[in-house]
């Protein structure tokens, strides 16, 4: 299985809008509406942004949000804030009954 | 409140063995799947192993299937990993979360714990 795609790097400055797209194929992002999005810190753990393609944990930001086209996810974070520096991950629940993260995007915040 | 703890990491030899464990509280683990996510110095997450709640259904990577065993203990509230014939590649914080499900599809990981490092080295 191999890892969806994400650009390495997105950078926007503060309160500007920036979109992460997440692609990979018909058996994974493609085929379901199981994506889900991870920003990580360095040094901490991962934490849940969006789920299930465009639905928010209680708790996570509504400047978060997700789509989906075809093979492809997004995640936008709208109104940019220097606390939203991080490295950002996709995944998906494949057609083989596993789950397979995204390449990772490191976000800089100008 | 929900927390997962791992332990069980350290440095050791390629081609052996290391037994990692989750202790998790603050929810009923018996219902739960569970997932093992690790990372590599400076690299992406990588998705490694699942268990279903009875231990019914159990998913590996193609990286560490026939090497690594998943299996969880309802009664102890604990997840385990056992690594076996381990490489340099396998190096890396290993992650223990808990698995939500949509429509009966295991849709995300909400809780994840804090990390345990492996390191493969001679």
């Amino acid at each position: 299985q191999s890892a969806l795609t994400q650009p390495a790097s997105v950078s926007g400055s503060p309160g500007q809008s920036i979109t992460i797209s997440c692609t990979g194929t018909s058996s994974d992002v493609g085929g379901y509406n199981y994506v889900s999005w991870y920003q990580q810190h360095p040094g901490k753990a991962p934490k849940l942004m969006i789920y299930d393609v465009n639905n928010r944990p209680s708790g996570v930001s509504n400047r978060f949000s997700g789509s989906k086209s075809g093979n492809t996810a997004s995640l936008t974070i709208s109104g940019l804030q220097a606390e939203d520096e991080a490295d950002y991950y996709c995944s998906s629940y494949t057609s083989s009954n596993t789950r397979v993260f995204g390449t990772g995007t490191k976000v800089t915040v100008l | 409140e929900v927390q997962v703890v791992e332990s069980g990491g350290g440095l050791v030899k390629p081609g052996g063995s290391l037994r990692l464990s989750c202790a998790a509280s603050g929810f009923t683990f018996s219902s739960y799947t569970m997932n093992w996510v690790r990372q590599a110095p400076g690299k992406g997450l990588e998705w490694v192993s699942s268990i279903s709640s009875s231990s019914s259904y159990i998913y590996y990577a193609d990286s560490v299937k026939g090497r690594f065993t998943i299996s969880r203990d309802n009664a102890k509230n604990s997840l385990y990993l056992q690594m076996n014939s381990l490489r340099a590649e396998d190096t890396a914080v290993y992650y223990c979360a808990r698995v939500l499900y949509s429509s009966g599809y295991p849709s995300r990981n909400d809780y994840w714990g804090q990390g345990t490092l492996v390191t493969v080295s001679s």
